[in-house]
């Protein structure tokens, strides 16, 4: 089976731009993640979806940051307008649904954000 | 709320020796653990996990890991490593009891150099 699709795979912006990043997750997924993975730490996760309905998004700065997932399928997160600090690994994984153990994670490769 | 601590951001290993990567993690109800490995330039992927059952996990790679719920701790073992084995190493848990038992909290990870 075809593996969770990130693009870009690099970006580089001036702070206080916007940028867009976009992932494709394995078919038949209905559950889908976007984790922050800044230099040296964990994967910090900044959104989840099930279907398309927001299941957690307790750690999204929402002033700045914005997620969807139309039709259940593709999500794309934004940040606007980015800060220095936004600079990291944005990683987006997707499973089946339900309990974590009995569905393990998928990752994509991840768009790696530097902000100038 | 769950916590997981990687005690060690880097350890370094000879190429055929053994290797202990440490993880203790905390919650007040009971967990899934995982361990994904990312190697470079890549995304994260399963090495293995603890459910339920026997207490010794059997992963990839000849990876294994030991859930040990006195010490609250999960540590990561190989009995010889090779060169290939080098990668970041991220402990994670799921709470198995919750509403969302699929949201998966990272260690900051712990980054494997083997020496020749």
């Amino acid at each position: 089976e075809a593996g969770v699709a990130q693009s870009p795979r690099y970006k580089i912006i001036e702070k206080r731009q916007s940028v867009a990043f976009w992932c494709n997750p394995i078919s038949g997924h209905a559950t889908l993640y976007w984790y922050q993975q800044i230099l040296g730490q964990g994967p910090k996760l900044l959104i989840q979806f099930q279907n398309n309905g927001v299941v957690d998004d307790s750690q999204l700065p929402k002033d700045r940051f914005s997620a969807e997932r139309l039709k259940g399928v593709d999500s794309t997160l934004k940040i606007q307008p980015a800060k220095l600090e936004d600079s990291a690994v944005y990683l987006c994984a997707s499973n089946k649904g339900g309990a974590a153990g009995y569905s393990p994670l998928h990752f994509g490769n991840g768009t790696r954000l530097t902000v100038t | 709320a769950q916590s997981v601590t990687q005690l060690d951001s880097q350890v370094p290993v000879f190429e055929e020796a053994p290797v202990e990567l440490r993880c203790n993690y905390s919650s007040s109800v009971s967990v899934y653990l995982f361990w994904y490995v990312q190697y470079p330039n890549q995304g994260l992927q399963l090495l293995l996990k603890y459910l339920s059952g026997s207490t010794l996990v059997k992963g990839i790679n000849g990876f294994e890991a030991e859930f040990n719920k006195s010490q609250t701790s999960f540590h990561l073992r190989k009995p010889s490593v090779h060169i290939s084995d080098t990668a970041e190493y991220f402990c994670a848990v799921s709470d198995r009891w919750g509403l969302r038992d699929d949201k998966i909290i990272f260690g900051k990870g712990t980054r494997l150099h083997i020496l020749p």
